[in-house]
C-alpha cells in the first residue's frame, strides 16, 4: 500500500531551527510537496522536490532523498506565525497526490 | 482576488438530507478536486475533474457525486448525508492535471459539515 509518515506534533522555540521529517512508500514517484496549513485555514503550497538534494526558499528549505524515500522541511529563525500544520504529499505514478496526516508545529516564545 | 470560493463555510445537517457544497474558481484552471480532511488522517480525495465535462473517482467517492458543467464550477453533492460524512471539505484546483512537472494545488477555505 501507499504510505506517508510524518510526526504528529513537534514543539520548537522562537528563533530556533526545526526539521520536520517525512518518509514515504508509494507506487511510483513524481515529486514531493510540502504545504503549510494554519488552524482553520486552507493548505498553501510551500515547496516541491523532484530531484535529490536541497531546495532553499528564504527561511524554509526542503530536502529529498529518493533512494531512501525521505524528505525533510527545515524552518530557520522560527517566528510565532510559523505555528501551523505542515503537510507532506507525494505525487505517485498516476500524478495523484498521496497525503501525510500532517505535523502540527507549536512555537513557544 | 483570484482564487477559489467555497460555500457554505459551515453547515449542520440532519442525517438523510441532501446537501450540495459549492466551489467556484476564477483562475481558469483545468483540474479541480474535492478532498475531505479528518483529524489524524491525511487529505483524502473524493472526486476530481481533469477538465470541464469529465469527472473521476478518488480514494473515498462513496456517498458523493460531482459535476463539471464548465471550467469554473465543481459542486459536490451528498445525496443522503450520514454522520460519517462529518468533516471539513476542501475544494482545490490546478492548472495541470499531471503528466509532467509539479501539480501545485490552490485550495479554497473549506466547508465544515456536521451531520447529526
Amino acid at each position: 500500500g501507499q504510505n506517508i509518515d510524518q510526526p504528529t506534533e513537534m514543539t520548537a522555540t522562537e528563533g530556533a531551527i526545526v526539521q520536520i521529517n517525512c518518509t514515504y512508500q508509494t507506487s511510483g514517484f513524481n515529486g514531493l510537496f510540502w504545504y503549510q496549513q494554519h488552524a482553520g485555514e486552507a493548505p498553501t503550497f510551500l515547496s516541491y522536490n523532484v530531484l535529490d538534494g536541497l531546495e532553499e526558499k528564504g527561511r524554509f528549505s526542503s530536502f529529498l532523498s529518493r533512494s531512501k524515500g525521505y524528505s525533510y522541511l527545515l524552518l530557520k529563525e522560527l517566528q510565532m506565525k510559523d505555528s501551523a500544520s505542515y503537510l507532506c504529499a507525494v505525487q505517485d505514478s498516476n500524478y495523484q497526490l498521496i497525503w501525510g496526516a500532517g505535523t502540527k508545529l507549536i512555537i513557544k516564545p | 482576488i483570484a482564487g477559489i470560493t467555497q460555500a457554505p463555510t459551515s453547515q449542520i445537517l440532519a442525517a438523510g438530507r441532501r446537501m450540495t457544497l459549492r466551489c467556484t474558481q476564477d483562475m481558469r484552471h483545468n483540474a479541480m478536486y474535492w478532498y475531505r480532511q479528518d483529524l489524524g488522517l491525511g487529505l483524502r480525495l473524493i472526486h476530481y475533474s481533469n477538465t470541464a465535462g469529465t469527472t473521476g473517482k478518488g480514494e473515498v467517492p462513496d456517498g458523493y457525486s460531482v459535476s463539471r458543467a464548465n471550467t469554473d464550477d465543481f459542486p459536490l453533492t451528498l445525496a443522503s448525508a450520514v454522520p460519517s460524512q462529518t468533516s471539513v471539505y476542501f475544494c482545490a484546483s490546478s492548472d495541470s492535471a499531471g503528466g509532467s512537472g509539479a501539480n501545485v494545488l490552490t485550495f479554497g477555505a473549506g466547508s465544515r459539515l456536521t451531520v447529526l
